[in-house]
């Protein structure tokens, strides 16, 4: 069965400094999605990145970026010089093959000021 | 930019009442979810429609049925809310007919919904 682990239920960073979220997945699939999802307090869930697995070279935006390692099956968020309106919800999220996504349980973000 | 609505942010309703969450979306957008979240447990799928019509179950369908009669419209309905369906539901709609997307999803604000 395909799974999606989020191994950090929160994480702290000081404002300006860099943080990386862990993100792992199980599958089989050769070819897939992989998303960042940010819920913000205000709970409207939005796109921050996302990663075709066909794809060697990561995704970046802006001061997000991705560390994908296929083999390791281990797609982690980095945040680049943290600001307070990052802090939220970072859920991962995997889809394959199907409509269905599958959401990891999340990491809640706090940033320090 | 796609809006998606959901008719609630706040909802409470007593346990065996009959309870409908509505979710419009405005972008002609093909499929369309309903998720429950809740803390340590992440989004989990309720059900979901790819079509007008059309729905499948997700991972915990029980307890609940949806209605999507016309394609901005789906609904998720509690046939007899019990206590421990009090929790926050989101609604998302994708574009996308076929597997192997990598569109996203776009949510609506979200239900929080209490069952006393």
């Amino acid at each position: 069965a395909q799974t999606v682990t989020q191994s950090q239920p929160e994480m702290s960073v000081q404002e300006a400094e860099t943080v990386t979220l862990s993100c792992t997945y199980d599958t089989s699939e050769s070819d897939y999605y992989l998303f960042w999802y940010k819920q913000p307090p205000s709970r409207q869930m939005i796109l921050v990145i996302r990663q075709e697995a066909y794809k060697q070279q990561n995704a970046t935006e802006n001061r997000f970026s991705v560390n994908f390692q296929k083999a390791a099956k281990s797609f982690s968020l980095k945040i680049s010089d943290s600001q307070l309106g990052d802090a939220a919800m970072y859920f991962c999220a995997y889809r394959a093959g199907t409509y269905k996504y599958i959401f990891g349980t999340g990491t809640r973000l706090k940033v320090l000021a | 930019d796609v809006k998606v609505t959901q008719s609630s942010r706040y909802l409470v309703k007593r346990t065996g009442e009959k309870v409908f969450l509505e979710c419009v979306q405005d972008m002609d957008h093909e499929n369309m979810f309903w998720y429950r979240q809740d803390p340590g447990l992440g989004l989990r799928l309720i059900y979901f429609s790819y079509d007008v019509k059309m729905k499948e179950k997700g991972d915990i369908p029980e307890g609940y049925s949806v209605s999507r009669e016309k394609k901005e419209r789906f609904s998720l309905i509690l046939e007899s809310a019990s206590t421990n369906q009090t929790s926050m539901y989101l609604c998302a709609t994708d574009p996308d007919r076929g597997a192997y997307s990598n569109q996203p999803q776009h949510f609506g604000d979200g239900t929080r919904l209490s069952i006393l």
